[in-house]
């Protein structure tokens, strides 16, 4: 069946530090591919998304580019801000399915 | 329209006692999803409605769990016999039809959650 894997975290940075946080899937077909946050005291809320292969998604500074070939979807930034504490979700849906899978969920501190 | 909303935010109960959690979705949003979280897991998909209709249920959804959508407004979850297996954090999130179909102008793919309602039982 679909699913998806995420680096194990937690991940913890010094601030302007770059950011990757590897997720992998297994799925048939052609899903598309999510990443969601939860911030401290929040709901989940979409970062970012990218529906067919070589597609990247960005937002807020983030990016993360369909890899087809290595089905991956490793979310990325340059510089993160002490505001990126959060923890990420990866999550794909896969077409015609009326649900998300999302993977384990990585916790990113970032220290100022 | 702030979002959506569920409420209690936090339920404390006795192994054996039911217990309902409600959700309100944003008000133009036909779909409705609940999820559960365990401590370091993702959510977990356990069922969705398209208007007041139930269109798909979880194998995870045993029988002591219904979910319903009376009107195609707000939803309720309840667990009867509750088993501290259930303590989790019971996510509900909101959609446009079709959002996790094909790329059309208001399929934007996103499902628009709420905070939680966290169960723990004793």
């Amino acid at each position: 069946g679909n699913s998806v894997t995420q680096m194990e975290g937690p991940v913890t940075l010094s601030e302007e530090a770059f950011l990757t946080i590897n997720c992998t899937y297994t799925a048939t077909g052609y899903p598309s591919l999510f990443w969601y946050v939860q911030y401290p005291g929040e709901g989940l809320q979409l970062l970012l998304k990218a529906t067919k292969a070589d597609d990247k998604g960005s937002n807020k500074g983030f990016e993360a580019t369909y890899r087809k070939e290595t089905t991956s979807f490793h979310l990325e930034k340059g510089s993160v801000q002490v505001s990126d504490s959060a923890v990420y979700f990866c999550a794909l849906s896969h077409q015609g399915a009326q649900k998300l899978v999302f993977g384990q969920g990585t916790r990113l501190t970032i220290n100022p | 329209d702030t979002g959506v909303s569920q409420d209690p935010r936090h339920k404390i109960t006795k192994r054996g006692q039911n217990v309902t959690f409600r959700c309100d979705p944003i008000s133009e949003h036909n779909r409705l999803y609940w999820y559960r979280q365990t401590l370091g897991q993702g959510p977990e998909f356990l069922t969705y409605f398209q208007n007041e209709a139930q269109l798909e249920k979880s194998r995870l959804l045993s029988d002591r769990f219904s979910a319903e959508r009376p009107k195609g407004s707000f939803s309720t979850l309840e667990i009867q016999r509750t088993e501290q297996g259930d303590s989790a954090m019971y996510l509900c999130a909101s959609s446009l039809r079709d959002v996790l179909g094909s790329e059309t102008p208001t399929n934007t793919g996103e499902l628009f959650f709420g905070e939680g309602s966290r169960l723990t039982v004793l």
